[in-house]
């Protein structure tokens, strides 16, 4: 079965960084494209960054890039996001997700809650 | 970047009621459209992929239609396990944004 275990989330203070790691099993993790979304309470879901299966090449929404940093080790079987620079409105649910084919998302870790605040 | 947008926002619906929820696009995204639902404090779930496609497991109650820039969910005779928010997302390209969601209520 395909599983992905998120780990890495907690409270931070603003300007300080976070590393999220995702863990999956069950599939070739160097056959798929990953991302990271993340859902803040009372808002939606947010997709923030995807690594490609080959090559890999990065993507970012303009609310992380340049702060967050997507990287994957598939000889751990893990993808990581690092994050720096947390600000309050970086607080959310953060769920690693795996790529089909194509982007979308067909199965989902639980979620690791990261809370930004002095 | 596309835009997605997604009414209405809120549905509040009967059990057995026939449920629509209408997602657009800013430019068009042809059929790389999916749709997921999320219940309270669990994960997203893929219920259709590609506009139309119903993911393996996923009731034949739901369906989705369309292509370019609108898209739609149906549930045909709402359940109460149907609870939840429903997003759409378009996979056309990088960032793969995703509507605001609908919330649901039986």
């Amino acid at each position: 079965d395909v599983q992905l275990l998120e780990s890495g989330g907690g409270l931070v203070q603003p300007g300080r960084s976070l590393r999220l790691s995702c863990v999956a099993s069950g599939f070739s993790l160097s056959s798929h494209g990953m991302s990271w979304v993340r859902r803040a309470p009372g808002k939606g879901l947010e997709w923030i960054s995807a690594t490609s299966a080959s090559s890999p090449r990065t993507y970012y929404a303009d609310s992380v890039k340049g702060r967050f940093i997507i990287t994957r080790d598939n000889s751990k079987n893990t993808v990581y996001l690092q994050m720096t620079n947390l600000r309050a409105d970086d607080s959310a649910i953060y769920y690693c997700a795996k790529e089909r084919n194509y982007g979308d998302l067909d199965y989902w870790g639980q979620g690791t809650l990261v809370t930004v605040s002095s | 970047d596309f835009q997605m947008t997604q009414s209405p926002s809120t549905l509040s619906a009967s059990v057995g009621d026939r449920v629509t929820i209408t997602c657009r696009a800013s430019q068009s995204i042809s059929n790389w459209l999916a749709w997921y639902q999320q219940k309270p404090g669990k994960a997203p779930k893929l219920l259709i992929s590609k506009a139309s496609s119903l993911e393996s497991g996923v009731p034949s109650r739901f369906s989705g239609s369309g292509s370019g820039t609108e898209f739609t969910l149906t549930i045909d005779s709402l359940q109460p396990d149907d609870l939840a928010t429903y997003f759409c997302q378009q996979f056309y390209s990088y960032p793969g944004t995703f509507g605001p969601g609908t919330k649901v209520e039986i």
